[in-house]
């Protein structure tokens, strides 16, 4: 079975540090991996998305991710965090059984 | 347009007592989702359904039922609710370009 794992339980920065999120997926063919984002008290909002092409994708707010086939690993970027983005972030895939798998999360907290 | 929507926002149960979460999408979606979403543990797969008429069991499924009525309504059923299932569950639905939309979410308590 595919998972994703996201190792990163809890990060602390400050504004305009740059921050770096792992996710790690264990599944060896065709991947689609996401990053969603979940502002406190709202749902789950789409980041970014990877299905194939150019391993660098660029999402919204700033964000991009980096899919590195030899590391498993799908990371999360952001070169400035500014405190709007406190949230807790999650990687996921999308298997060829429209299965969809979610990381166990990455709480960011941004301090002004 | 609704997107996805979700019935109740909050319930409180007791034990043993049964209960049904409804979500309905617009976009005409074949694929929807139905997790739960407790602290430390992401949100895990309870159960989903790829198309009208088909349901499978995801991670978590023990002590659920799912009924995928038509292509719009795709329900979550506790039987018999145990403290356990206290979680905030979502409804998603899977659009064409491989995007999960979600409901706003259920927040259920069994006390």
């Amino acid at each position: 079975a595919q998972s994703v794992s996201q190792h990163n339980h809890h990060v602390i920065l400050s504004e305009a540090a740059s921050l770096e999120l792992g996710c790690n997926y264990s599944y060896g063919g065709t991947v689609n991996l996401f990053w969603y984002v979940q502002y406190p008290g709202q749902h789950l909002q789409l980041l970014l998305k990877y299905f194939s092409g150019d391993p660098l994708v660029k999402g919204i707010k700033g964000f991009e991710a980096e899919f590195i086939k030899s590391k498993f690993s799908f990371n999360l970027r952001k070169p400035s965090v500014q405190w709007s983005d406190t949230a807790e972030y999650f990687c996921a895939d999308l298997n060829t059984g429209n299965q969809f798998y979610f990381g166990t999360g990455t709480s960011l907290t941004v301090i002004p | 347009n609704a997107g996805v929507t979700q019935t109740p926002k909050f319930q409180v149960l007791k034990t043993g007592q049964s209960m049904t979460l409804q979500c309905a999408q617009d976009m005409n979606h074949n694929s929807m989702y139905w997790y739960r979403q407790d602290p430390g543990m992401g949100l895990r797969l309870i159960y989903y359904s790829a198309s009208e008429g088909t349901t499978d069991k995801g991670e978590v499924p023990n002590g659920y039922n799912v009924s995928r009525l038509n292509k719009r309504e795709f329900s979550l059923r506790l039987e018999s609710a145990a403290p356990s299932q206290t979680s905030v569950y979502f409804c998603a639905s899977l659009g064409l370009t491989g995007e999960l939309f979600f409901g706003e979410g259920s927040r259920l308590t069994v006390l």
